[in-house]
């Protein structure tokens, strides 16, 4: 079964350091989000991107925050410069046109310390 | 914004009893779905429901989207062990968006 690849599994990073999460989301899926989930929490969105551009975002979603679909099969998130407060699980999903149904990653672990 | 309400927050069960949990908000969702999810991974959808009234069965699971458009229910018959994890509902943030809003979960324990 298809399936959305997230890399790194765990990430650790010290605060103040650019990061950038990766997702290989579902070949023929073309509709990108970044979900996250604060250790304990609901998962929050993010972002979604369509088209080559960000169709929604989040409050969360602020100028720290960037995504980019550098080629055919990659969907990037970069924090710019990472808070303690960005820990957290950050899951990439994917969906086809008409359906709510996305297909989400296994997750990025961010500690930012 | 939009709340979706889970209850129980958490929930023991023994192997082999039927689970019922659910998931409310104070405004109407034309979606509905559940999604269950395993410590350290991503969310698996397990049910979509798009229509009031609806009763969609996947296996032993059993979900229902309300009437009223404000609640949606989730049953699973004869739990097992591998049922345990956190189900999670969530609709559309918005009317035309696919944007989700996800309530806080419902965690599963299932004691053999």
């Amino acid at each position: 079964e298809p399936e959305v690849t997230q890399t790194p599994s765990h990430q650790v990073t010290q605060m103040g350091q650019e990061v950038i999460l990766r997702c290989v989301p579902i070949s023929n899926h073309l509709y990108f989000y970044w979900y996250r989930q604060i250790l304990g929490q609901k998962v929050e969105f993010l972002v979604s991107f369509y088209n080559n551009e960000i169709s929604e975002k989040s409050e969360i979603f602020d100028d720290q925050f960037s995504v980019e679909r550098p080629d055919g099969s990659n969907f990037t998130l970069k924090i710019r410069s990472t808070k303690l407060e960005d820990s957290a699980m950050y899951f990439c999903a994917s969906r086809t046109a008409g359906n709510y149904g996305y297909t989400f990653g296994s997750g990025t672990r961010l500690t930012v310390v | 914004g939009q709340q979706l309400n889970q209850s129980p927050q958490s929930m023991f069960i023994q192997e082999g009893e039927d689970v019922s949990m659910n998931c409310t908000s104070s405004s109407i969702f034309n979606t509905w779905l559940w999604y269950k999810q395993d410590p350290g991974e991503g969310p698996v959808l397990l049910i979509a429901l798009y229509k009031a009234g609806e009763l969609t069965s996947n296996g032993r699971l059993t979900a229902q989207f309300g009437i009223t458009r404000k609640d949606s229910f989730l049953n699973i018959s004869a739990s097992i062990p591998s049922d345990v994890g956190i189900y999670f509902c969530a609709g559309p943030s918005g009317a035309g968006s696919y944007q989700l809003t996800f309530g806080k979960g419902t965690k599963l324990s299932v004691i053999p």
